[in-house]
């Protein structure tokens, strides 16, 4: 079976800042890890995958991954937080032809 | 292309009513999964349907069926429903369950409450 482990149901950090949010998986097999971004009153938006490919992730507004098996981990990571990045983000985990399994999420909040 | 489409996107109930929501997937997904989402239990799977079958089932109980039809639309129906359905629920939809770049797109959600 597999799960996810997101540390922190609420980050602030402040704009221009680091951002760093963090996500552990448990997975039999080798799995796909996912992370979504969530603004108000919106559906989740994929913002980066990995699927085995290259083990550090780039996606879309400047967030990066890098998967480490070692640690069982997948941190999202952007160098510099804009205002525009608060918003719920969620982890998840799938292996191919089974469901997803989603984090709890954390809150990021963004201080000016 | 036209992302996940999600009809009604509020709607209000009353306790023992029945409530039916409706997901159009991205033109050409053949899966479509349903979650719940609610700020104290996060994203709760639902069930999953693939060319008109049911692949996955979460952990809930029987009041909460759906169904998937030949254009791969589908459609979640609540009975008898109860104030602790009140949720967002997402519906996501993929290529091909188990392609090696099985990605989920989510649609806005319907926000039911339930009074």
């Amino acid at each position: 079976a597999q799960s996810v482990t997101q540390l922190g149901s609420h980050v602030s950090v402040s704009e221009g800042a680091l951002v760093l949010l963090r996500c552990n998986y448990s997975s039999s097999v080798p799995p796909y890890l996912f992370w979504y971004v969530q603004y108000p009153n919106q559906g989740l938006q994929l913002l980066l995958k990995y699927t085995s490919a290259a083990t550090l992730v780039k996606g879309i507004n400047g967030f990066e991954a890098e998967f480490k098996k070692s640690e069982t981990s997948f941190h999202l990571t952007k160098p510099s937080a804009h205002m525009s990045d608060a918003a719920e983000y969620f982890c998840a985990v799938s292996v191919p032809g089974n469901q997803f399994y989603f984090g709890t999420g954390t809150s990021l909040t963004v201080i000016p | 292309k036209a992302g996940v489409t999600q009809t009604p996107r509020y709607l209000i109930k009353t306790r023992g009513q029945q409530v039916t929501l409706s997901c159009s997937p991205i033109s050409g997904h053949r899966s479509v999964s349903w979650y719940q989402q609610t700020p104290g239990q996060g994203l709760q799977f639902l069930f999953e349907y693939f060319s008109e079958t049911q692949r996955n089932k979460g952990n809930f109980p029987g009041r909460f069926s759906g169904r998937q039809f030949s254009n791969s639309r589908s459609e979640m129906n609540v009975s008898t429903l109860e104030l602790g359905d009140s949720a967002l629920y997402l519906c996501a939809s993929s290529l091909v369950p188990g392609d090696t770049t099985d990605t989920q797109y989510f649609g806005p959600g319907t926000r039911l409450t339930v009074l």
